[in-house]
């Protein structure tokens, strides 16, 4: 069975900074897709990244970027310049690929995060 | 881009109350939704997935009888929350698969409901 641990319940960036938020999985397969997710108070969900597992290119998207250690299992988001409306709640999450995906997403614990101004 | 329609987004009802909850694809056919839970400030957990023409899945755990499922279209999934009692309020959540895409593709998540057992 696949786990995804996210071990920072909460964490506070200043505007502008830069901030990481780290994320661990555990799975026995070889091809799968990583996802980052948030949600702010309004309870949205939003994709805000996507890593195929056999890409060893890191997935970017503007101000967002994943750092991919796949052989460590780790899959943190590097979120810079970071604006007040990041403030929100974020989920790392796993997908299988293949014939037996059954689109069934594994969520980790989620981290809140806090953008001061 | 795709759209997840959730209905009623709030819900506050009596105790032995049956609560039913749609969740539509607008644009695109789901042959496959999912139904979560969360509670405040914790992860959404899967309660079960919805496959169209067929029963659901639930997970270990989730009642089967208390969580109604009915996928009968390719449009639409709803949970019906059977005699609901203050322990089932919480934000619940459905998301849907496009079968028209390549498998691979993420979920679509609706905007959620917040049920409201007094």
């Amino acid at each position: 069975a696949q786990t995804v641990t996210q071990s920072q319940p909460e964490m506070s960036v200043q505007e502008a900074e830069t901030v990481t938020l780290s994320c661990t999985y555990d799975t026995s397969e070889s091809n799968y897709y990583l996802f980052w997710y948030k949600q702010p108070p309004s309870r949205q969900m939003i994709l805000v990244i996507r890593q195929e597992a056999y890409k060893q290119q890191n997935a970017t998207e503007n101000r967002f970027s994943v750092n991919f250690q796949k052989a460590a299992k780790s899959f943190s988001l590097k979120i810079s310049d970071s604006q007040l409306g990041d403030t929100a709640m974020y989920f790392c999450a796993f997908m299988k690929h293949g014939s037996g995906n059954t689109g069934k997403l594994i969520f980790g614990q989620g981290t809140t995060l806090q953008v001061k101004p | 881009g795709a759209v997840v329609s959730q209905h009623p987004s709030r819900v506050i009802c009596k105790s032995g109350t049956s609560v039913k909850i749609e969740c539509r694809s607008l644009d695109f056919q789901a042959t496959t939704m999912f139904w979560y839970r969360q509670f405040p400030k914790q992860s959404l957990m899967l309660m079960a997935t919805s496959n169209e023409g067929s029963k659901a899945t639930y997970e270990q755990g989730v009642e089967k009888d208390k969580f109604l499922i009915n996928h009968a279209s390719l449009t639409l999934s709803t949970l019906t929350v059977t005699s609901a009692h203050p322990e089932d309020s919480s934000f619940y959540i459905c998301s849907a698969k496009n079968a028209d895409s390549l498998r691979n593709q993420p979920q679509h998540f609706g905007d959620g409901t917040r049920l409201s057992i007094l």
